[in-house]
């Protein structure tokens, strides 16, 4: 079956560093790839995504591209913000009639110090 | 344009009574997902619903059960409580899986 492995948290960065956030997957098909981002007390957000090989995706800062040949789509932004803290979530999808859903990988809490 | 309302935002039952959850997802969305956030244990996939019909179910007891109505809200039903169905439940909608999910803020069940 489909499945995402992140990279182990949390993660504590000081405000302005560099953000790379693991993210690998398996899928039998083709999926779409999805980062998406949870804010303390709230529901998830979508943050970027990406539908094909080689594409990237971008919002915010956040930027993922679709590495079908390393079956990865790392999350990175090139100076992080306090506002930025909270958990990251990478999903992938695939379109297979009545198995469509969205497969999440376990979240990773990023801390931001000013 | 609404988001995915759910409600209620927070509840409080007792280990053996039922929950009812409901969602409304955004207007011309046809399908409806269920998601558990339980601590430490991610977003497990609970049911998908789309144009009335239960479509796909995750691995849970058949004490999480639910429905979708012709306006395509969607109610989630925890009978028997337990302990550790104390998670927050997610509701998300979408035209179609590939464009990705649009969530609701969530209902918090607490079971005490």
């Amino acid at each position: 079956g489909n499945s995402v492995t992140q990279m182990e948290g949390p993660v504590t960065l000081s405000e302005e560093a560099f953000l790379t956030i693991n993210c690998t997957y398996t899928a039998t098909g083709y999926p779409s790839l999805f980062w998406y981002v949870q804010y303390p007390g709230e529901g998830l957000q979508l943050l970027l995504k990406a539908t094909k090989a080689d594409d990237k995706g971008s919002n915010k800062g956040f930027e993922a591209t679709y590495r079908k040949e390393t079956t990865s789509f790392h999350l990175e932004k090139g100076s992080v913000q306090v506002s930025d803290s909270a958990v990251y979530f990478c999903a992938l999808s695939e379109d297979t009639g009545a198995n469509s859903k969205l497969t999440f990988g376990k979240g990773i809490t990023l801390s931001v110090r000013p | 344009e609404a988001g995915v309302t759910q409600s209620p935002t927070h509840l409080i039952k007792t280990r053996g009574q039922q929950a009812t959850l409901r969602c409304s997802p955004i207007s011309g969305h046809t399908s409806v997902y269920w998601y558990q956030q339980a601590l430490g244990l991610g977003l497990q996939f609970l049911l998908w619903y789309d144009e009335g019909e239960e479509r796909n179910r995750g691995n849970f007891p058949p004490r999480f059960s639910g429905r979708q109505f012709p306006n395509y809200s969607s109610e989630l039903n925890v009978n028997a409580l337990e302990l550790e169905d104390s998670a927050l439940y997610l509701c998300a909608s979408s035209l179609w899986v590939g464009g990705g999910y649009t969530f609701g803020s969530g209902t918090r069940l607490t079971v005490v």
